[in-house]
C-alpha cells in the first residue's frame, strides 16, 4: 500500500515557467488536498476535491489550478511561475466522516523558482 | 477565521524527560484536531487524532488532550527518546469545512 505518492520530489523553474506536480493516492479517498508549506511556517491550502470532477479554492489559490479526472490523481498546475512560489508542496487525501477524515501526506515537492 | 498557534516554537529537552507540547485555537466550533510529526525535509505522519466530542486520545508513550471550550490541546510525549527528535504540528477542521488550518509547530530536540 503505497499511500499518497508525489512526484517529482524536487524541481527548480525559472521565472515564467510552467509545470505540474503529481499527486496520486490509493486508499479510494473521496478528499484530496494540495498544501503549501514555506519556511518556519504551517502549511496553506491551495486548492481541495471532495471527489471527481469537483474542486474549490483554499486559502492561497492564486497561481495555481488543479483538476480531478479520477478519484485517485490530483494534479496541481502552475502557470507562469514565479519566485514567490518558491514552496515546499504537499498533497494529502482523506476520507469522509468522523475518524475517516484523517488526513494522510505525500512526501512533498520541494519547487524553487528562480 | 481560525488561527491555531503553538508555544514554544521550539523546545530542547534531555532524554528521558517527560513533555508537554502547546496548540491553542481562536473558534471553538471544530470537528476534530490532528497532531503531526514531520522530520527534517519529508512529510507529515499523522500521530493522533482527536474527535470534537473526545477527550482525549493515546497511542504508546503519546497522549493528546483536548479542551474545546478553552480552545486548547496538548500533546504529551512520555520518556523522550533522541528519536522523537522531530518538528510536531497541530491541525484544526473547522466544523462546515473541509480541510485543516495548521500551527507553525513546535521543533523538538531530545538531547541524548
Amino acid at each position: 500500500n503505497a499511500g499518497v505518492t508525489q512526484t517529482p520530489k524536487f524541481r527548480i523553474l525559472k521565472i515564467g515557467q510552467s509545470m505540474t506536480l503529481q499527486c496520486t493516492q490509493d486508499m479510494n479517498h473521496n478528499y484530496m488536498y494540495w498544501y503549501r508549506q514555506d519556511p518556519g511556517m504551517g502549511l496553506k491550502l491551495i486548492y481541495y476535491s471532495v471527489g471527481a470532477g469537483i474542486t474549490d479554492k483554499g486559502e492561497v489559490p492564486n497561481g495555481y489550478n488543479v483538476s480531478r479526472s479520477t478519484t485517485e490523481d490530483f494534479p496541481l498546475r502552475l502557470e507562469l511561475a514565479a519566485p514567490s512560489q518558491t514552496s515546499v508542496y504537499f498533497c494529502a487525501s482523506s476520507g469522509q466522516g468522523g475518524s475517516s477524515y484523517e488526513q494522510y501526506f505525500g512526501p512533498g515537492t520541494r519547487l524553487t523558482v528562480t | 477565521k481560525q488561527e491555531v498557534t503553538q508555544i514554544p516554537a521550539a523546545l530542547s529537552v534531555p532524554e528521558g524527560e517527560n513533555l508537554v507540547l502547546n496548540c491553542s485555537f481562536t473558534d471553538s466550533a471544530i470537528y476534530n484536531l490532528q497532531w503531526f510529526r514531520q522530520d527534517p525535509g519529508k512529510g507529515l505522519t499523522s500521530l493522533l487524532l482527536i474527535q470534537s466530542s473526545q477527550r482525549e486520545q493515546t497511542s504508546g508513550r503519546l497522549n493528546a488532550s483536548l479542551d474545546k471550550s478553552s480552545g486548547r490541546s496538548t500533546l504529551y510525549i512520555a520518556a523522550s527518546q533522541p528519536g522523537d527528535s522531530a518538528t510536531y504540528l497541530c491541525a484544526v477542521r473547522d466544523t462546515g469545512r473541509r480541510a485543516l488550518t495548521f500551527g507553525s509547530g513546535t521543533r523538538l530536540q531530545v538531547q541524548p
